[in-house]
């Protein structure tokens, strides 16, 4: 059984700085890994979508990496501004289209 | 290209009565997924179709909760009787096959 684990819970930072949230999971035959964004009281953002065959996705600020054979994906956010202030989800796709298990999100704020 | 649209987007309840949510995925998207959020938690799978055929409903309480997509598009989710425990958002979700998930703004269930 798949289980995605994401660290830390809960960040606060100070706007401008540079941050990485981290993603692991237990089954590394996944087919991909995909992070959200969700903001409160709403459905979930679609931010980053990495191939189980891709090293690194990159979006604006954004930048995820995926490390497949140790179980691990970090999302990189540069520059933070606090409109970025959400909750962050990673979520792993299996093999043969199987469910997305997500992780229980780590809380981002960040202030001006 | 129009969203996933679900609803309705709040919905308060008694408990042991009976609730209905609709999903309308967006066109062409063969996979739709239902999940269930608890505060403060990840969104976890309850049941995945993939155009009308169910692929994964091992996390659904059965005696309770029931799905259908009828012609592989909209879908309906019921919960009969519902519990204080039921209380969530549920989302809902879809994408083509093995490829980026969308999620809809979900419906916010309070069941009193």
């Amino acid at each position: 059984k798949q289980e995605v684990t994401q660290i830390p819970a809960a960040l606060s930072v100070p706007e401008g700085e540079n941050l990485v949230l981290n993603c692991s999971f237990t089954d590394s035959a996944i087919y991909n890994l995909q992070w959200f964004r969700q903001d409160p009281g709403k459905g979930l953002t679609s931010l980053l979508l990495i191939q189980s065959s891709q090293r690194e996705q990159t979006s604006g600020r954004l930048n995820a990496s995926l490390d497949k054979s140790s179980g691990r994906s970090t999302l990189y956010i540069a520059a933070s501004q606090p409109g970025d202030s959400a909750t962050y989800l990673c979520a792993v796709g299996g093999t043969s289209g199987s469910r997305l298990t997500f992780g229980e999100g780590t809380q981002l704020t960040v202030n001006p | 290209e129009a969203g996933v649209a679900q609803s309705p987007r709040y919905k308060i309840i008694e408990k042991r009565q009976s609730v209905a949510f609709w999903c309308n995925p967006i066109s062409g998207h063969a996979t739709l997924y239902w999940y269930q959020q608890i505060l403060g938690q990840g969104p976890k799978l309850l049941i995945q179709f993939q155009n009308n055929g169910v692929v994964d409903d091992s996390q659904l309480p059965k005696d309770r909760f029931s799905a259908e997509r009828l012609k592989g598009v909209d879908s309906t989710l019921k919960i009969q009787p519902a519990k204080l425990e039921d209380s969530a958002v549920y989302l809902c979700a879809s994408s083509r096959l093995l490829t980026e998930a969308f999620f809809g703004q979900g419906t916010r269930l309070t069941v009193v």
